[in-house]
């Protein structure tokens, strides 16, 4: 089974702070996503990445960049992090080595701004 | 451009009922289609997904939907609720060329379904 692992499942922070979200898979998937998640709005693309070092901004990529070192490992990064930034955030990731494969998804991290 | 609606936030069934989530998308060009579930405190299941062939899609925990091209929908149907389905559902698309080369996906705004005793 594809294990997305999110390191932390709550983390709470200060306003103005830098904030990093990591997420690591470990079955050798080109393309990492990250969304985040508010009630009523569904699931958002901030930012995903089909290759190591190559990242394309989503639907919601301001106050957000983004880091892609190794292939297994995509990470979210906070600049200067503000209370419309609380939320649930997901990753997920996918093969393109096989056409219609789904996306699988980490456990969230919830980010509580204050 | 994709996009995706969910017919009502909230559904409630009584345990035993009928299931149906109602799914319509916009896609100018073939779409893949899938359903997503989120129990609480987890990431995103997938439950089923229509790429080609069969339009009737069976799916993991008992759930099918039918793709329904003329209708524009993706309905998510269960023929009889359990408790455990309390969760909440997200169906989502993407255009087949634009899945295949980067795997973008448009969800909907989910709806949460609740089953009575």
């Amino acid at each position: 089974d594809v294990k997305v692992t999110q390191s932390s499942r709550y983390l709470v922070k200060r306003t103005g702070e830098k904030v990093f979200l990591e997420c690591v898979q470990d079955m050798d998937h080109e393309n990492m996503f990250w969304y985040r998640q508010d009630p009523g709005l569904g699931l958002r693309l901030i930012y995903f990445s089909y290759d190591v070092k190559m990242k394309e901004k989503g639907d919601i990529p301001e106050g957000y960049s983004v880091s892609r070192e190794k292939k297994e490992r995509f990470s979210l990064i906070l600049e200067s992090a503000s209370t419309n930034q609380t939320s649930m955030y997901l990753c997920a990731s996918r093969s393109t080595g096989i056409r219609d494969q789904p996306q699988h998804f980490g456990d969230g991290t919830r980010l509580s701004i204050l | 451009a994709q996009s995706v609606t969910q017919l009502g936030s909230h559904v409630s069934v009584s345990e035993g009922a009928l299931v149906l989530l109602r799914c319509n998308y916009s896609s100018s060009v073939p779409p893949y289609l899938f359903w997503y579930v989120q129990y609480p405190n987890q990431g995103l299941q997938l439950l089923l997904k229509y790429t080609t062939g069969a339009t009737l899609v069976k799916g993991i925990n008992g759930f099918e939907a039918e793709f329904k091209k003329s209708e524009t929908s993706f309905h998510l149907t269960k023929p009889s609720a359990h408790m455990s389905d309390a969760a909440e559902y997200f169906c989502a698309v993407s255009a087949k060329t634009h899945y295949n080369q980067g795997g973008k996906l448009i969800f909907g705004q989910g709806t949460e379904l609740s089953v009575k005793p």
